[in-house]
């Protein structure tokens, strides 16, 4: 069965860099996402892109972040100058169709931040 | 805000017992999907429920609505150790951006 998967697995950065967690969708969906989960907290929106573009975006996802499909496979999100309360759980998720789908989510990136 | 809230937080049974959680969510939905993540693992989905539907089985899973309460509940029956698992309910936003809410901790017991 087709499986989104997400790049690195653990990523660990200094404050202040610039860190970007990769993700190759499954290959024939067409709307992708970005999740955060902090340690023991809820799954939590940033960014859904459809068409290579934002559909919406969460108050989390401030100017800090974005997100590319450089390619037509891969689907990044960039942090440009990470913070400690970055530290998280990053998921990639995508589907085929708007509404009415599930999901499929990777097994995510671990992001520490020092 | 629209994230659904599971109870119980934390459930612990014995193999073979069966399991419910339960969702509730705060405002209309077009559909609530149940997810399973094991630990350090992605979200795995388990079953969607439209808001016309008030009732879904799928193997030993039975998930039922109730749009007028704004809750839904997971049962699992005949419950195996590998159950095991965190449970959570996501409700739809207008974006097709997921509500997830905190989730229920299983443990079956062999």
């Amino acid at each position: 069965e087709p499986e989104v998967t997400q790049t690195p697995s653990h990523q660990v950065t200094q404050m202040g860099q610039e860190v970007i967690l990769r993700c190759v969708p499954i290959s024939n969906h067409l709307y992708f996402y970005w999740y955060r989960q902090i340690l023991g907290q809820k799954v939590e929106f940033l960014v859904s892109f459809y068409n290579n573009e934002i559909s919406e975006k969460s108050e989390i996802f401030d100017d800090q972040f974005s997100v590319e499909r450089p390619d037509g496979s891969n689907f990044t999100l960039k942090i440009r100058s990470t913070k400690l309360e970055d530290s998280a759980m990053y998921f990639c998720a995508s589907d085929s169709s708007y509404s009415n789908q599930p999901q499929h989510f990777g097994d995510g990136t671990r992001l520490s931040i020092l | 805000s629209q994230q659904g809230e599971e109870d119980p937080q934390a459930l612990s049974i014995q193999e073979g017992e069966n399991a419910t959680m339960n969702c509730s969510y705060k405002t209309s939905i077009n559909n609530l999907q149940w997810y399973r993540q094991n630990s350090g693992r992605g979200l795995v989905h388990l079953i969607l429920i439209r808001s016309n539907e008030r009732e879904k089985h799928s193997g030993r899973l039975r998930v039922t609505l109730d749009t007028s309460k704004k809750s839904s509940s997971l049962l699992i029956t005949a419950s195996r150790a590998a159950d095991t698992a965190s449970y959570f309910c996501a409700t739809v936003g207008t974006g097709n951006q997921f509500y997830f809410g905190t989730g229920t901790s299983l443990t079956v017991i062999p």
